[in-house]
């Protein structure tokens, strides 16, 4: 079955600062991976996503994550941190089960980003 | 020019009550889902619908009945609520197929007292 695991239930970085968010998935199948952002009483927003191709996928507010087979890992990273993003971040994978068709999201645990002044 | 959007936000009510959430996507997807987020953020699939047809069912309690009228409405009724309950309901959209993206509405917290 897949999952995902986030390593880190908690980040802090300073601002200005490199950010980087762990994920780990496992899948039988070759995976589509999903990083979403929810900020505090606001529903899931989508950062990026990993199909097929590229591996380097590029997102929204300047996040970017790296899918890598060998590692199986899908890391979110930003160069350069700021006060707005602060939220909390969710990995998700593709889940089985139910037919090639059906996108079942398995998400993970989530991880916190504080960012300080 | 919402794009999903969940009624009630807010749902406080006792235990036995039956309550609804609604949800309306103005998208034109053809999917539909219903998450639950628990105090600790965890995120679990409950329903989803295609084209009004019901095509995952997680393991719920079958106090919990979903009801899509159409391809743009997704209901969600639950019946003698219990405490255990109390969490923030997310409904969301797609359209069907493993790599679209999932557009969630802001969700309905309830709390069951």
């Amino acid at each position: 079955a897949q999952s995902v695991t986030q390593l880190g239930s908690h980040v802090s970085v300073s601002e200005g600062a490199l950010v980087l968010l762990r994920c780990n998935y496992s899948s039988s199948v070759p995976p589509y991976l999903f990083w979403y952002v929810q900020y505090p009483n606001q529903g899931l927003q989508l950062l990026l996503k990993y199909t097929t191709g590229a591996t380097l996928v590029k997102g929204i507010n300047g996040f970017e994550a790296e899918f890598k087979k060998s590692e199986t890992s899908f890391h979110l990273t930003k160069p350069s941190a700021h006060m707005s993003d602060a939220a909390e971040y969710f990995c998700a994978v593709v889940g089985g089960g139910y037919g090639g068709a059906t996108n079942k999201l398995i998400f993970g645990t989530g991880t916190l980003l504080a960012v300080q002044p | 020019d919402t794009a999903v959007s969940q009624t009630p936000k807010y749902l406080v009510t006792q235990m036995g009550n039956d309550k609804s959430i609604k949800c309306e996507q103005n998208l034109g997807h053809d999917t539909m889902y219903w998450y639950k987020q628990d105090s600790k953020k965890f995120l679990k699939i409950m329903f989803s619908y295609n084209n009004k047809e019901l095509i995952i069912n997680e393991t719920v309690p079958n106090r919990f009945s979903p009801k899509s009228p159409d391809k743009a409405h997704l209901n969600l009724h639950i019946n003698s609520l219990e405490l255990g309950d109390s969490a923030v309901y997310f409904c969301a959209s797609s359209q069907i197929g493993q790599a679209s993206p999932l557009h969630f509405g802001n969700g309905t917290r309830l709390t069951v007292t």
